[in-house]
């Protein structure tokens, strides 16, 4: 059973630094990307970014670039993303997600984690 | 960037037809899903490659693509089925998804 399993919730001052991480099982990890997405209190859901674990090749939305850092450990299944300074505007749920392709250029995220709820509040 | 456009709302009775667009420039020369996500839960993916339906999805949910719309079409709605749908796509190798649509079953 394909799983992938997020770390808990968070509660940090603005600031501060942070990085979250995303488990996968029961399948092979490098064989698809990992997205994450975040999704702010009430409203809609935001792609931020995507890595290949195979080769840590990440790329950004453009939204997010310079903010976040996403990156892996193939060695232990895992994909992370992080921050070095957060604000107040990053409480949020973070949801990881494996990403699909086909080779006609179909794209979607067929399993997601649980979601890590991060809050920045002084 | 590109964009999706959702209405933000649709309403229908219970056993009836909902119908949610997806608009974009050119949408139909890509390949549209869409998610389903009931409050408090994380997004399940109900269809995919513009009409695919994964395993486990029940057969009242399809979709379409063409010109500049994707829909996602529930026959015979159920109260089940009230939750915020998202349609997604791929461009310039970055997914894009739609605002979402707030969909009520009353």
């Amino acid at each position: 059973e394909v799983q992938l399993v997020q770390s808990g919730a968070e509660v940090k001052k603005p600031g501060e630094s942070l990085r979250i991480s995303c488990k996968g099982s029961g399948y092979s990890f490098t064989t698809y990307w990992i997205s994450w997405v975040r999704q702010m209190p009430g409203k809609g859901l935001e792609w931020m970014g995507r890595i290949d674990p195979g080769d840590s090749y990440t790329n950004y939305s453009p939204s997010f670039q310079g903010h976040v850092t996403i990156s892996a450990d193939k060695s232990i299944s895992t994909a992370y993303v992080q921050w070095s300074s957060l604000r107040a505007s990053d409480t949020a749920m973070y949801y990881c997600a494996r990403l699909r392709q086909g080779s006609s250029s179909w794209y979607y995220l067929d399993y997601w984690g649980q979601g890590t709820l991060v809050t920045v509040s002084s | 960037s590109y964009e999706l456009n959702q209405p933000p709302s649709v309403s229908v009775s219970p056993g009836q037809t909902a119908s949610i667009t997806c608009s974009g420039d050119k949408l139909g020369d890509k390949y549209a899903c869409w998610y389903q996500q009931k409050t408090g839960q994380s997004p399940v993916v109900v269809i995919y490659q513009d009409t695919k339906r994964p395993s486990g999805i029940p057969e009242r949910f399809s979709g379409s693509n063409s010109g500049n719309t994707a829909t996602l079409t529930i026959s015979g709605t159920q109260a089940m089925d009230e939750a915020d749908y998202y349609c997604q796509a791929w461009d310039s190798s970055t997914v894009v998804f739609g605002g979402g649509t707030k969909l009520t079953v009353l």
